[in-house]
């Protein structure tokens, strides 16, 4: 079976540009959780979506945003970039309860 | 709400020695637990999980962790490490029908 995959695994971008980062969990997973993991604050959670309905949400602001197609794919986007936004973006995929999750490799995200 | 505290931030062990890794929650439920290592450039891999059952639980690359209620604590142990044990150790909470919540992890380093 293959694992979770995230796209791209490196990326650059520019303050006030907005990025948009794709996870496609593993087959027959439903839920798709984000994480924002940066030195100073450790894993913090952004969301999880299970069936399309995003069901629990961090403390992030509404720059931070996220989507999941019937397929269980998801993407993430973060609006007007700000520096403080870079980090490595971790998704994790889980059958349905949060009892386990698979994390991807991650994307690190480099605002200059 | 539930909480994960991991109590070192970094622990420096010589190669063959024994290491524990400290893990406290807290919750007004009944949680299940997780431990994820994470090597440079990754993402994170389940080491062990307790769910139910016997409190000692036993994951990969020889790694094994005791679940203690009355302390609410989670700590991982390794009789003998390994240079190839070098990696950051994050603790994990989960009420089972929602997010998984991470400590701030510590990193394991292993001298010669």
């Amino acid at each position: 079976k293959a694992g979770v995959t995230q796209t791209p695994r490196y990326l650059i971008k520019t303050r006030g540009q907005q990025v948009t980062l794709s996870c496609s969990p593993i087959s027959g997973h439903r839920s798709v959780s984000w994480y924002q993991q940066t030195p100073g604050q450790g894993l913090q959670f952004l969301f999880e979506y299970f069936s399309e309905t995003q069901r629990n949400k961090g403390n992030f602001p509404g720059r931070f945003s996220g989507r999941q197609f019937s397929n269980s794919r998801s993407e993430m986007n973060v609006s007007t970039l700000e520096l403080g936004d870079s980090a490595l973006y971790l998704c994790a995929s889980s059958p349905e309860r949060a009892l386990e999750a698979f994390f991807g490799q991650g994307t690190r995200l480099t605002v200059v | 709400a539930q909480s994960v505290t991991q109590l070192d931030s970094q622990v420096p062990v010589f190669e063959e020695a024994p290491v524990e890794l400290r893990c406290n929650y807290s919750s007004s439920v009944s949680v299940y637990l997780f431990w994820y290592v994470q090597y440079p450039n990754q993402g994170l891999q389940l080491l062990l999980k307790y769910l139910s059952g016997s409190t000692l639980v036993k994951g990969i690359n020889g790694f094994e962790a005791e679940f203690n209620k009355s302390q609410t604590s989670f700590h991982l142990r390794k009789p003998s490490v390994h240079i190839s044990d070098t990696a950051e150790y994050f603790c994990a909470v989960s009420k089972g029908d929602d997010k998984i919540i991470f400590g701030k992890g510590t990193r394991l380093h292993i001298l010669p």
